[in-house]
Formats: C-alpha cells, sequence, structure tokens
C-alpha cells in the first residue's frame, strides 16, 4: 500500500500570503490529521478530518483551515501568513472509526513551510 | 502543566546497553498510547501502540503502560546506533496529543 502522501514538500512565502497544502492518505484511511511541528513548540495538533467533517480541533487561529473531500484527501489553508507560521506541517491519516479509541496515525513526509 | 510530558533529553547510551524513555500524561480519560520515533529532517514513524496496563513487547523494543500513574515507558534493549533520533510520546483521547520527545543518541 502506497503511504500518505503530502504535497508540496517545499514552500516558501511572503508574510500576508496565503497557502493550501496537500495530503493524500493511505488507501481506505478515512481520518486525516494536521499537525505542525516547530522546534520550539514540537507538535501540535491542529484539527482532524473524518468523512469530510472536521472531527476535532486544536488551539489555532481561525487563519488555519482546512477540509476533506470524498475521497478522503485533505487540504489545509494557512491565510495571512506569519513569520512563526514557518513550519513543517505533517499529515497523519488513520482507519478512523465513527467514536472510541484513537486509531494509530500514520505520517506523511510533511510540507516544510518557510515564511519571509 | 503540559498534557504530555517527556525529558527532553539528550539520553546517552552505550551500543548494546537498554535506553529507558518515560513520559507522563495528565487526562486520565486517555485510551491510546503511542511510540513515535523521529529522525532529524524525517517525519515520525511509529514504532508500538500500547492500549491495556502491563507490557507490551516487539522485537527489542517494549511499551509499558501504568494507567493508575498516568505512566507510559519504552524500552529499548540491544540499543544500536541507527536508535540514535528523536522519540516521541504520544496520548490519544479525543485526538492526539504529542510530548516534546527525547533525544536518545547510542554511542558505538
Amino acid at each position: 500500500k502506497a503511504g500518505v502522501t503530502q504535497t508540496p514538500r517545499y514552500l516558501i512565502k511572503t508574510r500576508g500570503q496565503q497557502v493550501t497544502l496537500s495530503c493524500s492518505p493511505i488507501s481506505g484511511h478515512r481520518s486525516v490529521s494536521w499537525y505542525q511541528q516547530t522546534p520550539g513548540q514540537g507538535l501540535q495538533f491542529l484539527f482532524e478530518y473524518f468523512s469530510e467533517t472536521q472531527r476535532n480541533k486544536g488551539n489555532f487561529p481561525g487563519r488555519f483551515s482546512g477540509r476533506q473531500f470524498s475521497n478522503s484527501r485533505s487540504e489545509m489553508n494557512v491565510s495571512t501568513l506569519e513569520l512563526g507560521d514557518s513550519a513543517l506541517y505533517l499529515c497523519a491519516s488513520s482507519p478512523g472509526s465513527a467514536g472510541g479509541r484513537l486509531d494509530t496515525q500514520y505520517f506523511g513526509p510533511g510540507t516544510r513551510l518557510t515564511v519571509l | 502543566q503540559k498534557e504530555v510530558e517527556q525529558n527532553s533529553g539528550p539520553l546517552s547510551v552505550p551500543e548494546g546497553a537498554i535506553a529507558s524513555l518515560n513520559c507522563t500524561y495528565s487526562d486520565r480519560g486517555s485510551q491510546s498510547f503511542f511510540w513515535y520515533r523521529q529522525y532529524s529532517g524525517k517525519s515520525p514513524e511509529l514504532i508500538m501502540f500500547i492500549y491495556s496496563n502491563g507490557d507490551k513487547e516487539d522485537g527489542r523494543f517494549t511499551a509499558q503502560l501504568n494507567k493508575a500513574s498516568q505512566y507510559v515507558s519504552l524500552l529499548i534493549r540491544d540499543s544500536q546506533p541507527s536508535d540514535s533520533a528523536t522519540y516521541l510520546c504520544a496520548v490519544g483521547s479525543n485526538d492526539m496529543r504529542f510530548g516534546a520527545g527525547t533525544r536518545l543518541t547510542v554511542k558505538p
């Protein structure tokens, strides 16, 4: 089975711009979670999508948004970029279920975003 | 108080020794516990998961969970230089929360 893929792998933007990142989960996985990883804050949960619905959300401002399509592919958007948004953005997929225990998550290679 | 706490390290052990990595968590409702390994410049990769109290062994790795003490650990036996990486503890309840990671160095 192919793993989680993320595009693009690297991105350079300037302050004030917006960016859209894409994630394709493992085939058959219905849940996609997004994380931001920085040296200072570590891995921080952004949000999770399951069956095209946002199921959980972390403590990030509204500039960070996402969506999931019917084929489980997901996109994450950051508007009005700030210097502090420079980070590795990781997508993780899991089989997902309607409720209960959290599944094992498998990470993609990440998108390295640099904001100048 | 952080939700998931790990010693940041660095933890240094000689080749062939046992490396012990520890993690505590604050949410008593947590049900899923994971250990990930992350090499520099790479994304996290799953090593083990554990759901029930006690030990779970997989090759050179043993995960230990004590829900009463809100504690989960990872033992790496016969440590190899290739085990040198940052180890992330993750705890799942409604969502997944990660510790800051422990940097492990295995010296030949």
